[in-house]
């Protein structure tokens, strides 16, 4: 088992849409998710960074995180075709220094038709 | 924008040439990485460094080597280079005392 997982998609949803992207993962020590976003050729955005279980809002993005059921969410509101880009999470445990790592999913492929 | 750039942004080269990437920083941060992302597979860690001259592998470091001689700068040698070396490669920093890193905007080499 991958100690990540992520649904690669292809996701293709209509302007407005809300859209919800998911991963899940089975290393227990993982406390810290980010969800980054990277438009075609270009290098990887950060986009939602969280430490904690729980929700957290920034505008049209809400990031969630049940370590219970070890799965995270992004929700995106009102999509836009300008959020047509590929999602990619990521997590690392607690470490000290130089060995910390991130890992990350895969990524989601999505698609906000006009 | 993270103050990362990459070097160059495009090459193509022959099997078996050596190939130096470069990654520079302008914010003094103790901590690079480079990774490499390939279809199906995601980003990969390639090496790291955690200050000058101090540097670590990651999972995919084979017939890659690394160098830190400067703080701003990281160098990625692919020493002979081969096809399955064609990928997309990354260079990122991570700001002391946090966990997200920041990516820059990337190397596509081809190796013909």
């Amino acid at each position: 088992q991958k100690e990540v997982e992520q649904d690669p998609g292809p996701l293709s949803v209509p302007e407005g849409a809300i859209v919800s992207l998911n991963c899940t993962y089975s290393n227990s020590a993982f406390q810290y998710f980010m969800w980054y976003r990277q438009y075609s050729r270009k290098g990887p955005e950060l986009l939602m960074y969280t430490y904690s279980s729980g929700n957290k809002e920034d505008g049209r993005f809400t990031a969630q995180v049940d370590k219970s059921s070890k799965y995270i969410s992004l929700f995106i509101r009102d999509s836009q075709p300008s959020d047509s880009a590929t999602y990619l999470c990521a997590m690392s445990a607690p470490s000290g220094g130089s060995n910390y790592k991130l890992t990350f999913g895969k990524g989601t492929l999505l698609t906000v038709n006009p | 924008d993270a103050g990362i750039t990459q070097s160059p942004r495009h090459k193509v080269t022959e099997t078996g040439t050596p190939v130096t990437l470069r990654c520079h920083q302008t914010e003094n941060h103790r901590y690079m990485y480079w990774y490499r992302q390939d279809p199906g597979h995601g980003l990969r860690l390639i090496h790291y460094s955690y200050g000058v001259k101090d540097t670590d592998k990651g999972e995919v470091s084979d017939g890659y080597s690394v160098s830190r001689s400067k703080t701003e700068d990281f160098l990625l040698t692919l020493e002979s280079a081969t096809s399955s070396q064609t990928s997309v490669y990354f260079c990122a920093i991570r700001p002391q005392s946090s966990y997200e890193q920041y990516f820059g905007p990337g190397t596509r080499l081809t190796v013909t």
